[in-house]
C-alpha cells in the first residue's frame, strides 16, 4: 500500500526556512511517471496548492510563493522535500505531501492528487 | 492565481440529495478536467472524483461529477452522516499563471 509521511520541524522563527520531507513507502518514488505535489491549509481555510517535482526533476510552483519555494526529490531515500524560506506568520498551516497524476488526454489536461500524507502543523512564530 | 468558487455550505437531512457548484474560466475548468476531494473533520483530504466523472476504487456511487462549460458539480445521493466533511474542487490552470488551483471550500451539514 503506497503512503506518504510528511516529518519536520514544527516551529519555524519567522524570517527563516522552513523545511519538509515527505516520505514514500511502499513504492519506488522514481517507478512512475507522478507529480510529487505539496498542499497547505492554514487554519479553517481552504486548501492552496504549494508546488510539485515530476520523477525526472521538473518543478513547477505557485506563482504567490515562486520565488521563495524549492520543491526537490532524493529519489536515493524516496523523499522528497519542500523548502520555503523567508517565512512569516502567514506561512502558518498544516503542509500536506500528495502524489499527483498530470497528463493530457482528449485536449484537456487532467490533474489529481491521489495519495496523501496525514499532514504536518508548522507554526511560524519568534 | 486563479480560484475556482464554491458555496460556502449546503445541508440536507439523512437520505437526501445535495449538490455543490465549482465555477471556474476557460482557463481551468473550461479547460481542463475537474477532480474532487473529501476533507472529514481533523484529516487530509482524499479524492472523491477525478478526471470530472471517475470514481477512485472504494468510493460509492452516491458520490458523483459532471461539468459543462466553465462549471462543474458535485453530487451526493442518499446523505449519511458520515459524509459530513468539506469538499473541495481542483484543478490545473492553464493560464499565464499556470498551476494546481482548488475550490474555496463547502461544508456539507447533514441535518
Amino acid at each position: 500500500q503506497v503512503q506518504l509521511q510528511e516529518s519536520g520541524p514544527g516551529l519555524v522563527k519567522p524570517s527563516q526556512t522552513l523545511s519538509l520531507t515527505c516520505t514514500l513507502s511502499g513504492a519506488s518514488i522514481t517507478s512512475d511517471p507522478y507529480y510529487w505535489s505539496w498542499v497547505r491549509q492554514p487554519a479553517g481555510k481552504g486548501l492552496e496548492w504549494v508546488g510539485r517535482v515530476h520523477t525526472r526533476g521538473n518543478t513547477n510552483y505557485n506563482p504567490s510563493l515562486k520565488s521563495r519555494v524549492t520543491i526537490s526529490l532524493d529519489t536515493s531515500r524516496d523523499q522528497f522535500s519542500l523548502n520555503l524560506s523567508s517565512v512569516t506568520a502567514a506561512d502558518t498551516a498544516v503542509y500536506y505531501c500528495a502524489r499527483g497524476s498530470y497528463g493530457r488526454k482528449d485536449f484537456y489536461y487532467y490533474y489529481y492528487m491521489d495519495v496523501w500524507g496525514k499532514g504536518t502543523t508548522v507554526t511560524v512564530s519568534s | 492565481q486563479s480560484v475556482l468558487t464554491q458555496p460556502p455550505s449546503v445541508s440536507a437531512a439523512p437520505g437526501q440529495r445535495v449538490t455543490i457548484s465549482c465555477s471556474g474560466s476557460s482557463f481551468n475548468i473550461g479547460k481542463n478536467y475537474i477532480s474532487w476531494y473529501q476533507q472529514l473533520p481533523g484529516t487530509a483530504p482524499k479524492l472523491l472524483i477525478y478526471d470530472n466523472n471517475k470514481r477512485p476504487s472504494g468510493i460509492p456511487d452516491r458520490f458523483s461529477g459532471s461539468k459543462s462549460g466553465t462549471s462543474a458539480t458535485l453530487g451526493i445521493t442518499g446523505l449519511q452522516t458520515g459524509d459530513e466533511a468539506d469538499y473541495y474542487c481542483g484543478t490545473w490552470d492553464s493560464s499565464v499563471s499556470a498551476g494546481g488551483i482548488f475550490g474555496t471550500g463547502t461544508k456539507v451539514t447533514v441535518l
